[in-house]
């Protein structure tokens, strides 16, 4: 399957720090979807791109569509305790199959 | 999360059993997809169903697993003569059925499945 490298892997911040995390990928994507999962629970969707440079807020985070199509990243300012969790993207070739990166945990200290 | 159902959230079975996973998807949605999700890992692709269809199982392992979407009645994911390594996080999504642009997956809260 399609290999999606994230990073980094795990991050420790201190609350009110910035947060930058980013995917990329061989192959280009026609859309880009950053999720987050609290432990237990299932992936939450948080952003979705659709096209090349698009820019795209939700609160405070912030997630963009790399112009090469192969990457994506995503940033959370002035991030608090209830940030913390696993940061998934995940790219959509063609069809409704989308392929997940390995998943970047944050921890937020207080 | 709360749209997407799943069931049951735990599930424990001995070697040779078969497992049977529930998806109930979000209303308005037709297409269905499942994933699995081993500790510390992200989620690999498994199959992707609509209504009475399987459109995609690339990611289906060959034998023992198997997944239907009935017309009526959730989707299921069966696997039958469970082995260890099928100790894992099901997850499944789902999606709407429109045909404009791609739709991005909502999760339900899983299924974790452990083999004694």
């Amino acid at each position: 399957g399609q290999q999606l490298n994230q990073s980094p892997q795990s991050m420790f911040i201190q609350e009110g720090e910035d947060v930058s995390m980013n995917c990329t990928s061989s192959s280009i994507f026609n859309t880009w979807l950053w999720y987050k999962q609290d432990p237990g629970e299932g992936p939450v969707l948080l952003i979705a791109l659709y096209k090349a440079g698009e820019l795209t807020s939700n609160g405070r985070l912030t997630a963009q569509f790399g112009i090469t199509r192969k990457d994506s990243f995503l940033n959370i300012s002035a991030s608090i305790p209830s940030d913390v969790g696993i940061y998934f993207c995940a790219g959509q070739l063609t069809g409704n199959q989308f392929y997940f990166g390995t998943g970047t945990s944050l921890t937020v200290i207080p | 999360n709360a749209g997407v159902m799943q069931n049951p959230r735990h599930l424990v079975r001995r070697r040779g059993q078969e497992a049977r996973l529930r998806c109930s998807p979000m209303k308005g949605h037709s297409h269905v997809y499942w994933y699995r999700q081993l500790p510390e890992e992200g989620l690999k692709f498994m199959v992707y169903l609509q209504k009475e269809n399987i459109i995609d199982e690339s990611g289906m392992p060959k034998e023992r697993f198997s997944a239907e979407f009935p017309k009526e009645g959730p989707s299921i994911l069966r696997i039958q003569q469970v082995v260890r390594g099928d100790s894992a996080a099901y997850f499944c999504a789902s999606s709407p059925n429109r045909d404009r642009g791609s739709q991005p997956q909502h999760f339900g809260d899983g299924t974790r499945l452990s083999i004694l």
